[in-house]
């Protein structure tokens, strides 16, 4: 199958600051990708859509200017926790669609630990 | 929300067949039957997908129901490495543009028992 990659796996960080997580199709073009978050036994929850060379669109709930996306290319998306705070250490997870009708292949995750 | 209901978790014994039940009364016509899992601290995994014919791959099989309100997933020889969270998640097949995410529910933990 399809291969996405995420990076960092793991980051600890400070309060106050900025955190960036990427996401890469590394053996396709995804003009689409999905960033979710993960809280502990909990399920993946949608935060936002990242179309290539457009603005994300964002759910509801979920702040577009703390939480900012980038998708500069085909096989690249970032997302940018900015300002985070304990209450954002979460699981982040992107997963990025094949074009055509099939499967979601998804990153291994970022897990963000905010202190 | 989620459109499907799936037990919160299973027990199977290493080495016996795994059979994960999922309901989708609600399934439009045009939407397929997706399987993914996701072992503790990893990304989900695709397992399998199926509209209404039964379809196997190496990992696993799909039973769909004739008139497609549920379906099974048969891991054939459970391993220890198969123990993860199970989803089961219904969406079109055809969709274009920032259409075609996945919305999970709570899926069902899965623990294969030596």
């Amino acid at each position: 199958g399809a291969v996405v990659s995420q990076h960092p796996s793991r980051v600890i960080c400070k309060s106050g600051t900025s955190v960036k997580i990427e996401c890469r199709s590394l053996d396709f073009q995804a003009t689409t990708m999905f960033w979710y978050r993960q809280f502990p036994k909990q399920s993946l929850m949608l935060m936002a859509t990242s179309n290539e060379g457009s603005k994300a669109t964002y759910e509801q709930g979920v702040e577009k200017d703390k939480f900012l996306i980038n998708h500069a290319s085909l096989t690249l998306s970032t997302l940018t926790v900015t300002s985070a705070h304990p209450e954002d250490s979460s699981f982040y997870i992107c997963s990025a669609r094949k074009q055509g009708p099939g499967e979601l292949f998804f990153g291994e995750g970022s897990r963000l630990t905010v202190l | 929300d989620a459109k499907t209901t799936q037990p919160t978790s299973m027990d199977c014994a290493e080495g016996r067949a795994a059979n994960l039940p999922c309901n989708h009364s609600t399934i439009s016509g045009n939407e397929y039957v997706y399987w993914y899992r996701q072992i503790h601290s990893q990304g989900p995994q695709y397992i399998i997908h199926g509209l209404k014919n039964n379809e196997t791959n190496e990992m696993a099989s799909l039973i769909i129901t004739e008139d497609r309100k549920s379906s099974t997933l048969i891991l054939p020889h459970a391993t220890l490495r198969d123990t993860a969270v199970y989803y089961c998640i219904v969406r079109p097949q055809n969709y274009g543009g920032s259409q075609g995410n996945l919305i999970f529910g709570k899926g069902t933990k899965l623990s294969v028992k030596p």
